[in-house]
């Protein structure tokens, strides 16, 4: 099965300063890869994804990037904020296989503190 | 727009009592639901997903059950809670086809 590996575990920067959190994937028919940030106490919110046809995708202070070759893709935040401050999950789902659920597969979470 | 609910929101239990957690959709038809267990060290464990009423499937073996007795409505359950059913417990759903998934502010479970 899919296996995602994320990295780093915990990662501290300077307010305004960039934050790249990096995963890689197992299974090269893996097509889709959300992003998600859980603020303490709350469920995981998915504030970006990416499909296997895109290499690049950006909303605002957010980006995430794809490398299929090398199967990992990358979160990048910019211009950070101390509200940026979460744990940040990674995942990666393959395509339909007959059991109908499309199943995610989820690195074990960055925790991502911006320090004012 | 849809959205999800899970309650209660935090819960304290005696080891050996019963437990049931539910989950309602709002807003979807038909969807895809799914229940996670989240231990301390952050990682998201998929315990039960189901494509539709009544059909359930496990991912783990383990002290728990799931049922969907209505379209929109995800139960878990268990008969006698253990010390290691602590943790936190999500709820997601996605609609069908390869979409995606959206979760509940989860349960905090504490066994006692």
């Amino acid at each position: 099965g899919e296996n995602v590996e994320q990295h780093p575990s915990t990662l501290s920067v300077q307010e305004g300063d960039s934050a790249v959190i990096k995963c890689t994937y197992s299974d090269s028919a893996s097509n889709y890869f959300p992003w998600y940030k859980q603020e303490l106490g709350k469920g995981p919110q998915l504030i970006i994804d990416i499909r296997s046809n895109v290499g690049e995708k950006k909303d605002q202070r957010i980006a995430v990037t794809l490398n299929k070759t090398a199967k990992h893709f990358s979160l990048h935040i910019t211009e950070t904020q101390p509200e940026d401050s979460a744990v940040y999950f990674c995942a990666a789902r393959a395509p339909y296989s007959g059991a109908g659920s499309y199943q995610l597969t989820f690195g074990k979470g960055t925790k991502l503190s911006v320090i004012p | 727009s849809q959205t999800i609910h899970q309650w209660p929101a935090t819960l304290v239990q005696p080891v050996g009592s019963p437990l049931s957690l539910e989950c309602t959709v709002e807003g979807t038809s038909n969807p895809n639901l799914y229940w996670y267990r989240q231990a301390a060290g952050r990682g998201l464990q998929l315990l039960f997903y189901s494509v539709g009423i009544g059909q359930i499937s496990s991912e783990v073996p383990q002290n728990l059950s799931a049922s969907r007795p209505q379209d929109r409505q995800f139960i878990l359950s268990s008969k006698k809670l253990l010390l290691s059913d602590s943790g936190f417990y999500l709820c997601a759903w996605t609609a069908k086809g390869n979409q995606p998934q959206h979760f509940g502010d989860g349960t905090r479970l504490s066994i006692l």
